[in-house]
């Protein structure tokens, strides 16, 4: 089966520092996500990436899909308080129907001011 | 729209007892999924729904589990003789399902607490 590893676990940072999160997966990527979740809250959506190679940014946030399509990593530029949150990972299952994610466990991220 | 809502936000129950959630997709949405999540995870697909048929469920959605979707607009998940490993945040999605590029939107959950 396929799993989604997300590193690191938790990250701390001053405010103004760009930092990086990572999303491994143990099968080729047909479908990545990304994901925001506030502590006890839903998840608000990021971006999608599909195609090896692929970026997107929005704002201060881009994720990249790395050409193998097994890797991405969430690059946040000049971090602010409000990215404070739980980053999460999640990709389609391959013959899987559509929306049925499987999902990392999740970078904890806190910016100190 | 104000996007996807969940009801209630917190539920409190003795093990034992039965709980049921109601989830109210975005209006134009004909997909709506349930996922669980535990402290420290990521979410768990449970099921999901086009329009009122339900077409796929998980091996985690044990027989106590029930999620229906009779107009094919709101859900709700019933859980019967509550266990305290059912404990969890229960999250639904919805999403309008047109192409490949599929964007899940989830409401803010209900928190299950099995005592």
């Amino acid at each position: 089966s396929q799993e989604l590893e997300q590193s690191p676990q938790s990250l701390i940072v001053q405010e103004g520092k760009n930092l990086t999160i990572n999303c491994t997966s143990s099968k080729t990527l047909y479908g990545l996500y990304w994901y925001k979740q506030k502590y006890g809250e839903g998840l608000i959506f990021l971006m999608m990436l599909q195609k090896g190679g692929e970026e997107k940014s929005h704002e201060k946030i881009t994720a990249k899909l790395d050409e193998k399509k097994q890797q991405s990593s969430l690059h946040i530029t000049a971090s602010q308080p409000s990215h404070a949150g739980i980053y999460l990972c999640g990709a389609d299952i391959p013959g899987g129907s559509q929306g049925n994610l499987i999902f990392g466990k999740g970078t904890k991220l806190s910016v100190k001011p | 729209d104000t996007g996807v809502s969940q009801n209630p936000r917190h539920k409190i129950t003795k093990r034992g007892q039965n709980v049921t959630f109601r989830c109210d997709p975005i209006s134009e949405h004909n997909r709506l999924y349930w996922y669980r999540q535990t402290l420290g995870q990521g979410p768990e697909f449970l099921t999901y729904f086009q329009n009122e048929a339900q077409l796929e469920k998980s091996r985690l959605l044990s027989d106590r589990f029930s999620a229906e979707r009779p107009k094919g607009s709101f859900s709700t998940l019933e859980i019967q003789r509550t266990e305290q490993g059912d404990s969890a945040m229960y999250l639904c999605a919805s999403s309008l399902a047109l192409d490949s590029n599929e964007k899940l939107f989830f409401g803010s959950g209900t928190q299950l607490s099995v005592l």
